[in-house]
């Protein structure tokens, strides 16, 4: 079975420091992909990065990055020079198998992240 | 261009009625997906839709759920004898393709609450 899991139901981070949110995940699939999303208080889910299992490199985009451990399973999102609007939960997600026949998301439990100004 | 829209945004039924849960994907996308996400959960997978292929029901929790997909566009999540615990949140998602580097994108959900 596969399974998320983020540790820190709720982080705090002054406003313009690094944050970094913790995931790991559990699969025997050799091929998967890891993505991150914020879901505002508004509810709607927003992609914010991806990382496939045989990337040489970690994914960046803009302020966000991810430490991709493959060896430890994890793939932890780190949030740069953290400002108000970033104040959300952040959810990790794991796509099934590149081979299997479905693609579905397997979500963590998120972590609730407020920036203080 | 639009996003995934989700109709109605809120839904107050009692239980024992049946509701209908509408989703029109991204213009083009041919990957859907209905999540159901309960109060300070994370989401939980129902349904997928890919292309004419026969769907991937393996998340749905009852027989008292189904859902389809007409001419490969709008979807419907049907809920007969709706039940207290399913009240939630349901999310529909689309992406491009099955592409395994294809995020998916989620429309703002349906609140759906069981009295």
């Amino acid at each position: 079975a596969q399974k998320i899991t983020q540790t820190q139901p709720g982080m705090f981070v002054q406003e313009k420091e690094a944050v970094t949110l913790d995931c790991t995940y559990d699969t025997s699939d050799q091929s998967y992909g890891l993505f991150w999303y914020k879901q505002p208080s508004s509810g709607e889910m927003i992609f914010l990065i991806y990382q496939g299992s045989y990337d040489e490199q970690n994914a960046t985009e803009g302020r966000y990055s991810l430490n991709f451990q493959k060896a430890r399973k994890s793939a932890n999102l780190v949030i740069s020079a953290s400002q108000l609007g970033d104040s959300a939960m952040y959810f990790c997600a794991m796509r099934e198998g590149i081979g299997g026949s479905s693609y579905k998301l397997i979500f963590g439990s998120g972590t609730r992240l407020l920036v203080r100004p | 261009g639009a996003g995934v829209s989700q109709s109605p945004s809120n839904k107050v039924t009692e239980k024992g009625k049946d509701v209908e849960l509408r989703c029109d994907p991204i213009s083009g996308h041919t990957a859907l997906y209905w999540y159901r996400q309960s109060l300070g959960q994370g989401l939980e997978f129902l349904i997928y839709f890919q292309g004419n292929s026969a769907p991937d029901k393996s998340g749905l929790p009852s027989d008292r759920f189904s859902a389809e997909r007409t001419g490969g566009s709008v979807s419907t999540l049907t809920i007969q004898r709706t039940q207290q615990e399913d009240s939630a949140v349901y999310l529909c998602a689309s992406s491009l393709d099955r592409g395994a580097r294809q995020p998916q994108h989620f429309g703002d959900g349906t609140r759906l609450s069981i009295l």
